[in-house]
């Protein structure tokens, strides 16, 4: 299995606070992703990272920051948490080309 | 933009049954890869197939079978002979590279959940 963490696995907070999810990896992948799974929506892509300090938006990136300050971290941030990002979230790395992504084992966030 | 279409959103069957969750997707791009995951009840994401745009031949893994089709720009699996342990949510997803940072984004489709009942 692809060294991929993520913490906190579960996480119930409320509306307005602070939220930083954490992927970790042990593999030095170049590529590292965040994306979000909703019912009726599969995986889309908040944020993405291709190096240390270099990142870029995905699809769904509003309201979400991400910051990359060495190679295996990458951190997600809902600066003030609403409703709407009540969601799993799950990593991911890739390496060079075409490789396939593998992710982590998710984030359960509820926000009330 | 780029599209991936999975038009069966559940599928039931019964247990040593064959099965085919259909994938259809839009692309601009004449490089881009394909790509089949599963997810379980427990939720993680296990990569099943990668295949490449210039790569048409077909793939089998044991029960599991793949047929890309670019004139109909699908990428369909098969499951032969389901069991139980092949309950899951599969996604189908596209590739392409993203010219501004040389990084390869999926695309999903929205996943066919697939029900083996005993």
């Amino acid at each position: 299995d692809a060294g991929i963490t993520q913490s906190p696995r579960h996480k119930v907070t409320e509306t307005g606070t602070p939220v930083t999810l954490r992927c970790h990896q042990t593999e030095n992948h170049r590529y590292m992703y965040w994306y979000r799974q909703d019912p009726g929506h599969g995986l889309r892509l908040i944020h993405y990272s291709y190096g240390v300090k270099d990142t870029d938006k995905g699809e769904v990136s509003d309201g979400y920051s991400v910051s990359r300050s060495k190679t295996e971290d990458f951190l997600l941030t809902l600066e003030s948490a609403t409703s709407s990002q009540t969601s799993v979230y799950f990593c991911a790395i890739g390496q060079e080309g075409n490789q396939p992504q593998h992710f982590g084992d998710g984030t359960r966030l509820s926000i009330l | 933009a780029q599209k991936v279409t999975q038009a069966q959103t559940e599928i039931s069957v019964v247990e040593k049954e064959d099965v085919t969750l259909d994938c259809v997707y839009e692309t601009r791009d004449t490089t881009y890869y394909l790509f089949w995951y599963k997810q379980p009840p427990s939720g993680e994401l296990v990569f099943l197939i990668r295949r490449n745009s210039f790569d048409e031949q077909n793939e089998i893994s044991g029960r599991y079978s793949w047929n890309f089709q670019k004139s109909t720009s699908s990428f369909n699996f098969t499951i032969t002979a389901s069991q139980v342990v092949d309950s899951a949510v599969y996604f189908c997803a596209l590739s392409e590279v993203y010219s501004g940072a040389g990084s390869y984004q999926l695309t999903f489709g929205k996943g066919t959940k697939l029900s083996v009942i005993p």
